[in-house]
């Protein structure tokens, strides 16, 4: 079965400097798809980023911008210029065309 | 309003009820799911739904029953709640073609 491992509860960083949040993944599929989602406190889930496995190119959205590395089954985000906004616990999920699975979550704090 | 919507956003029951689990989507989106969400587990896929009258299990389906007779609801039912069972619960959907899946707000659950 396909796990999500994200070895960071939790992630503190200051306002205006980057953070870097891990995942691994373990899977045996070629055609995969990997997504971190953002959870703040009022419990929605919220889209940041995906990438498509096939390709290679990192995905980017606007302060937010992975590092994949497919060979190693790694998927980590990068959240620059922190804002107070950014807060939240952080999902980092997989999703096959029969699969659908999230990491346990790191919680991220930023001071102001 | 176009979007993910879940009832009751929260219930308690007691231990033996059955209870019902309402999720309604406007996108006429072809999948949808069912998570649950506890501490330390990230959110876990209970079941899923390519299209309707399709259903197929996930992660952890024991003591969960699913129906997906309309494209738009998909209503989870717990046949005779327990404790354990103690969780919020999300719902959420996707296209076919589009894999990053849409959350309804989540419905808190508690068993006693």
């Amino acid at each position: 079965a396909q796990t999500v491992t994200q070895s960071q509860p939790e992630m503190s960083v200051q306002e205006a400097e980057t953070v870097t949040l891990s995942c691994t993944y373990d899977t045996s599929e070629s055609d995969y798809y990997l997504f971190w989602y953002k959870q703040p406190p009022s419990r929605q889930m919220i889209l940041v980023i995906r990438q498509e496995a096939y390709k290679q190119q990192n995905a980017t959205e606007n302060r937010f911008s992975v590092n994949f590395q497919k060979a190693a089954k790694s998927f980590s985000l990068k959240i620059s210029d922190s804002q107070l906004g950014d807060a939240a616990m952080y999902f980092c999920a997989y999703r096959s065309s029969n699969d659908m699975r999230f990491g346990a979550g790191t919680r991220l704090t930023v001071k102001p | 309003d176009a979007g993910i919507t879940q009832s009751p956003r929260y219930k308690i029951t007691e231990t033996g009820r059955q209870v019902t689990l309402m999720c309604h989507q406007t996108w006429s989106h072809s999948y949808m799911f069912w998570y649950r969400q506890d501490l330390g587990h990230g959110l876990r896929l209970i079941y899923y739904s390519a299209a309707a009258d399709i259903t197929d299990k996930g992660e952890v389906p024991d003591g969960y029953v699913v129906s997906r007779s309309k494209t738009e609801n998909f209503p989870l039912t717990l046949e005779s709640a327990t404790r354990s069972q103690t969780s919020v619960y999300f719902c959420a959907s996707s296209g076919l073609a589009v894999y990053e899946q849409y959350f309804g707000p989540g419905t808190r659950l508690t068993v006693t």
